[in-house]
């Protein structure tokens, strides 16, 4: 089955500054790759995804890059601002029919003032 | 979260009790999943539902149960409480269309202890 590492497990930056979470997947049929917000006492929260057919996708100061030859994909988060500050997680799924997302270890971010 | 709630919030139980969780969704989407989330091990999938009546196990079903008897409400059940149980419950919710796969959408979890 498929399996996802995440890198770094925390990672702190200074405001303004620029941050990256990698992570890799080990089955080459995962075809979608989500990357979700969790902040403190919440559910985690869809924040942007991307589909195998593209290799970059951008929202705001949000982009997340895809390389599937080497199976690994990575959300960039640019002119980071305080409220930037919680766990991120990367997903892939490989099944099309039930969606079942793999979920990586998370990665703790925070944004130093 | 809008259109997904997640009952109770808390709960602090005792071992070999039994305990049902309970997921209730207003969307009418037909995939439902329960996460556990744990540190250090992210999200990890007890089980889903790909329609009313329709289960399957994911990577972590040892010691749960789920059942879903109406679109709108999926519960997972620990038959007998243990303390390797104790993690926060997620409940999720999809709609998968052909070539269009929208994200998950969270409840905002259950946070159960077992002592």
């Amino acid at each position: 089955g498929e399996n996802v590492e995440q890198h770094p497990s925390t990672l702190s930056v200074q405001e303004g500054d620029s941050a990256v979470i990698k992570c890799t997947y080990s089955d080459s049929a995962s075809n979608y790759f989500p990357w979700y917000k969790q902040e403190l006492g919440k559910g985690p929260q869809l924040i942007i995804d991307i589909r195998s057919n593209v290799g970059e996708k951008k929202d705001q100061r949000i982009a997340v890059t895809l390389n599937k030859t080497a199976k690994h994909f990575s959300l960039h988060i640019t002119e980071t601002q305080p409220e930037d500050s919680a766990v991120y997680f990367c997903a892939a799924s490989s099944n099309w029919g039930a969606q079942k997302l793999v979920f990586g270890q998370g990665t703790r971010l925070t944004i130093n003032p | 979260d809008a259109g997904i709630t997640q009952s109770p919030r808390h709960k602090v139980t005792e071992t070999g009790t039994p305990v049902t969780l309970r997921c209730h969704q207003t969307e009418n989407h037909r995939y439902m999943y329960w996460y556990r989330q744990d540190p250090g091990h992210g999200l990890r999938l007890i089980h889903y539902s790909y329609g009313v009546k329709d289960t399957d196990k994911g990577e972590v079903s040892d010691g749960y149960s789920v059942s879903r008897s109406k679109t709108e409400d999926f519960l997972l059940t620990l038959e007998s409480a243990t303390s390797s149980q104790t993690s926060v419950y997620f409940c999720a919710i999809s709609e998968s269309l052909t070539e269009y796969i929208p994200g998950y959408t969270f409840g905002s979890g259950t946070r159960l202890t077992v002592v």
